[in-house]
């Protein structure tokens, strides 16, 4: 199981892009990066997934460098809305939907 | 398409006592998992099932139990509550495995 790290929290005003990088070493060929956002006392919510290279939605994009082991999940121009917790995983292929969630990124954005 | 459902929303028990805690996945999907949340512990895997069957477990006593029916609705139970079961309990669902999993709102159980 790839375990994931990330930074504990970060700061920043609104407007500005966040970029919040994810470190997994030993993601495996198969195994994809997935985040999710979590606002406090609600559900996770799946924000974006990705295999290689880049990944865009309407909310964000995921980098993911050619060796795989990180990736970058950047939120372009963020309110004040984007404060929550910020979890990155590699959801193991061979364990059905277990999701193992780190500590996530507390993101923080001000006016 | 109406999202996942918890019920109830928020419980208070106290110690000794059991629970039951109800969620309804969205329609059409057949995998549901359950999830506990702490300050402490962060975001933990308690169990999955698909099709009525448990196909995942995650590291909790037996005292944490759960069943699918087979509208694919979902409970997990708690016996014998100890003060360090308070926590949120969320369920989420999925239709096509673990590519994306739906959450529900969770139902926050306090032990006194």
């Amino acid at each position: 199981l790839a375990k994931t790290t990330q930074p504990i929290s970060m700061d920043s005003y609104e407007g500005q892009e966040v970029n919040i990088t994810c470190s997994h070493n030993n993601i495996a060929t198969n195994d994809y990066i997935t985040w999710y956002q979590q606002f406090p006392s609600q559900g996770p919510r799946f924000i974006i997934q990705g295999y290689k290279t880049k990944v865009t939605n309407e909310v964000a994009s995921l980098f993911i460098p050619a060796d795989r082991k990180s990736s970058t999940l950047s939120l372009p121009r963020v309110s004040l809305s984007d404060t929550a917790v910020y979890y990155c995983l590699v959801p193991n292929n061979n364990a059905g939907n277990m999701l193992t969630f780190g500590g996530g990124t507390r993101l923080m954005v001000k006016p | 398409k109406a999202g996942v459902t918890q019920t109830p929303r928020y419980l208070i028990k106290t110690r000794g006592q059991q629970v039951t805690l109800s969620c309804s996945p969205i329609s059409g999907h057949r995998s549901v998992s359950w999830y506990q949340q702490t300050p402490g512990q962060g975001l933990q895997f308690l169990f999955e099932y698909f099709s009525e069957t448990q196909r995942n477990k995650g590291n909790f006593p037996g005292r944490f139990s759960g069943r699918q029916f087979s509208n694919s609705r979902s409970e997990m139970n708690v016996s014998t509550l100890e003060l360090g079961d308070s926590a949120l309990y969320l369920c989420a669902s999925s239709f096509r495995g673990y590519n994306e999993q739906f959450f529900g709102p969770g139902t926050r159980l306090t032990v006194l």
